[in-house]
C-alpha cells in the first residue's frame, strides 16, 4: 500500500458525460500527478499540482481539467467522454524537496469505461 | 522532449537472471526510476538512479551511464512473482517545483517454471 489512495475503483458511463476522479497524496506529500494509462499507449502524464498550483502540464486534453483543494487531494475531471477516454488512470504523489531522489508513489488507480 | 526506447517483451525462467534495458535521449536529464507493474495495478517503485554506476537493492540493480544515455535493471534469482511490466521512466532538470516524469512503454517479462 503506497499511502495514495483514489476513488473510485471503477466507472462505467455513457459518451458525452462528465466524470469526478479523486486522489488524496500521500501524508506529507504536496504534489499530486495525473497520468492515464490506455492499451495502445504507455502511461502518459497529464497535469502535476503543487501545493494548489499547476506545475506541469502534459498531453491533457482540453475537455479534462484538474485541481487541487488546500487539504492537497485533487480532483481530475473529464468532461464530454469519448469511447477513446476508455483507460486506467493513475494519481501519484510525492513531497518535492531538494532530495534529488523525489520519488512519485502510485494510486490504484481508477478504471474508466466509456460506453 | 524525450523518447525513451525498451523492449516490448522478455521471457526468462524460474531462477535465471534477466536484464532489462533502456535507452533515451533527452535535453536535460535529472533522474531514472525503474517501476514494476502487474497487471491492472499501481506502478510501484524499484530503483532510482541519477550518477552512473550500479545501485543494488536485494534482488535488484539498476545501472546508469549518461553519456550514453542507457540504463538497465537486473533482477537475479528470478521468481514467477516476477512476471509483470517493467517501466523505465525519465525525469528532465525541473523548473521550479515541476517533478514531472515521462515513461517508457514497458517490458512485459514473463517468468516460465
Amino acid at each position: 500500500d503506497s499511502g495514495v489512495t483514489q476513488t473510485p475503483k471503477h466507472l462505467i458511463t455513457a459518451t458525452g458525460q462528465r466524470v469526478t476522479l479523486r486522489c488524496s497524496p500521500r501524508s506529507g506529500d504536496l504534489s499530486v500527478y495525473w497520468y492515464q494509462q490506455s492499451l495502445d499507449q504507455g502511461l502518459q502524464f497529464l497535469i502535476q499540482y503543487y501545493n494548489g498550483e499547476e506545475r506541469a502540464k502534459g498531453n491533457i486534453l482540453e475537455r479534462f481539467s484538474a485541481q487541487q483543494f488546500p487539504d492537497l487531494h485533487s480532483e481530475l475531471n473529464l468532461s464530454s467522454l469519448e469511447l477513446g477516454d476508455s483507460a486506467l488512470y493513475f494519481c501519484a504523489s510525492s513531497v518535492v524537496t531538494g532530495e534529488s531522489t523525489d520519488t512519485q508513489y502510485f494510486g490504484p488507480g481508477t478504471r474508466l469505461t466509456v460506453l | 522532449g524525450q523518447n525513451i526506447d525498451q523492449p516490448t517483451e522478455m521471457t526468462a525462467t524460474e531462477g535465471a537472471i534477466v536484464q532489462i534495458n533502456c535507452t533515451y535521449q533527452t535535453s536535460g536529464f535529472n533522474g531514472l526510476f525503474w517501476y514494476q507493474q502487474h497487471a491492472g495495478e499501481a506502478p510501484t517503485f524499484l530503483s532510482y538512479n541519477v550518477l552512473d554506476g550500479l545501485e543494488e537493492k536485494g534482488r535488484f540493480s539498476s545501472f546508469l551511464s549518461r553519456s550514453k544515455g542507457y540504463s538497465y535493471l537486473l533482477l537475479k534469482e528470478l521468481q514467477m512473482k516476477d512476471s509483470a511490466s517493467y517501466l523505465c521512466a525519465v525525469r528532465e532538470i525541473p523548473s521550479g517545483s515541476a517533478r514531472q516524469l515521462t515513461f517508457g512503454s514497458g517490458t512485459q517479462l514473463t517468468v516460465l517454471p
